[in-house]
């Protein structure tokens, strides 16, 4: 079965500071990939996805990822943070073949910090 | 606007008294799941559909029922709620099941007391 790994469930940065969060996921086939962001008593706003095509794939609020087939990782970027930032990131990958096909799988999510 | 609806978004209730969580979405999206959120555990999906009158069981699904009669709605029903379904719970719609990134709703605390 397809499993997901963020490594660092919290991650504390300076504000102006890169931002790195880790995402590695199990599979033979890579599957399509997604960073999803929740802030505090909301829901889940996509960030960012893979499917096919370039590997860097740029996102929302000045993120980015990239597809690293050979690592299976693909881990979250900003270059510099700001206090906005302050948020829990959740890493989901969803298979492209099989019964589980187009179900989203979640990591346990990185609660990332922003300090003045 | 295109949203994905969630009522209530907080919930107190008594062990074993049926409780149904209404989930709506305005997009004409196909595909319809329902998630929990538990700290340390990330999100689980409990069910999911994938078109009316078709669902599925997800990873965690004991406990809960389903039931998609209108393309619209995916109501999450828990015939006899116990203290370990205490937990954050999310509605999602994708417009396919292929077309990958869902659409999230604002999530239902619910607490069974």
């Amino acid at each position: 079965a397809q499993s997901v790994t963020q490594l660092g469930s919290h991650v504390s940065v300076s504000e102006g500071a890169l931002v790195l969060l880790r995402c590695n996921y199990s599979s033979s086939v890579p599957p399509y990939l997604f960073w999803y962001v929740q802030y505090p008593n909301q829901g889940l706003q996509l960030l960012l996805k893979y499917t096919t095509g370039a590997t860097l794939v740029k996102g929302i609020n000045g993120f980015e990822a990239e597809f690293k087939k050979s690592e299976t990782s693909f881990h979250l970027t900003k270059p510099s943070a700001h206090m906005s930032d302050a948020a829990e990131y959740f890493c989901a990958v969803s298979p492209n073949y099989g019964g589980s096909q187009g179900n989203l799988i979640f990591g346990k999510g990185t609660k990332l910090s922003v300090k003045p | 606007e295109a949203q994905v609806t969630q009522n209530p978004r907080y919930l107190i209730t008594v062990t074993g008294k049926k409780l149904t969580v209404t989930c709506s979405q305005n997009m004409n999206h196909e595909y319809m799941s329902w998630y929990r959120q538990d700290p340390g555990l990330g999100l689980r999906q409990i069910y999911y559909s994938m078109n009316v009158e078709v669902t599925d069981k997800g990873d965690v699904p004991e406990g809960y029922k389903v039931s998609r009669k209108e393309k619209r709605n995916f109501p999450l029903i828990l015939e006899s709620p116990s203290p370990n379904q205490t937990s954050l719970y999310f509605c999602a719609s994708s417009l396919s099941r292929r077309s990958g990134g869902y659409t999230f709703g604002s999530g239902t605390r619910l607490t069974v007391v």
